[in-house]
């Protein structure tokens, strides 16, 4: 069975700190896909990243990046010099290939507050 | 960029009615899904709209408490029927968009109190 664990509930950082946001998932399939969400307090869901499971290089975009590690089975997410606007509620999520449908299974969300 | 919307952004609605959400997108798409997230949690999926036939629901949801259509390939709505308090959350819907498998994007949200 495919599950997400976000074990973070909220973190608390000042303005311009680098944080960490963990994911650590489990799948029997050997094909999945991984993603990473931003929920700002307006309530949209962003699409921030998907990473195919044969892809294990990390990626940076901005002041993200993202380091996935099979062997560990995480998928955790790096803000650098986090900044108030980074404030949101972030979800890891996971599909599995297997299922053909598209279904997305998301953690229970990461509460982030950048203060100023 | 591709659109989704949803209507209505917000409603308060007295317990016993129904509401129904619509959500239109401005392209094709392959998949569309409808989410609840209640109140300080994460996202559960409700069911799949299928084109011209009847969702898939997950389980703990069915049709009678949450009716959907999807008439075609770029819109569909959610009933939420016989509202309680419990319904109180936001009702999101997601698409993949026709070329994009295994991305889901998502509509802005429909925030519904019931009092």
């Amino acid at each position: 069975a495919q599950k997400v664990t976000q074990a973070q509930t909220e973190i608390s950082v000042v303005e311009k700190e680098d944080v960490t946001l963990d994911c650590v998932y489990e799948t029997r399939d050997t094909t999945y896909y991984l993603f990473w969400y931003k929920q700002p307090p307006s309530g949209e869901l962003v699409f921030l990243i998907r990473r195919n499971s044969f892809d294990e290089q990390n990626e940076i975009s901005g002041r993200y990046s993202w380091n996935f590690q099979k062997s560990t089975s995480s998928f955790n997410f790096t803000i650098t010099a986090s900044q108030v606007v980074d404030s949101a509620v972030y979800f890891c999520a996971l599909s599995e290939e297997e299922n053909r449908d598209d279904k997305i299974i998301f953690g229970k969300g990461t509460r982030l507050h950048i203060l100023p | 960029s591709a659109v989704i919307s949803q209507k209505p952004s917000r409603d308060i609605c007295q317990r016993g009615t129904s509401l129904t959400i619509q959500c239109q997108v401005d392209s094709q798409v392959t998949m569309m899904f409808w989410y609840r997230q209640q109140p300080g949690q994460s996202l559960t999926l409700i069911a799949t709209a299928n084109q011209g036939s009847e969702a898939t629901y997950e389980s703990g949801f069915v049709i009678d408490k949450f009716p959907i259509s999807r008439p075609n390939l770029t819109f569909s709505t959610l009933t939420v029927s016989n509202m309680s308090p419990e319904d109180s959350s936001i009702y999101l819907c997601s698409v993949v968009w026709l070329g994009q498998s295994n991305e889901q994007y998502f509509g802005p949200g429909t925030r519904l109190t019931v009092t």
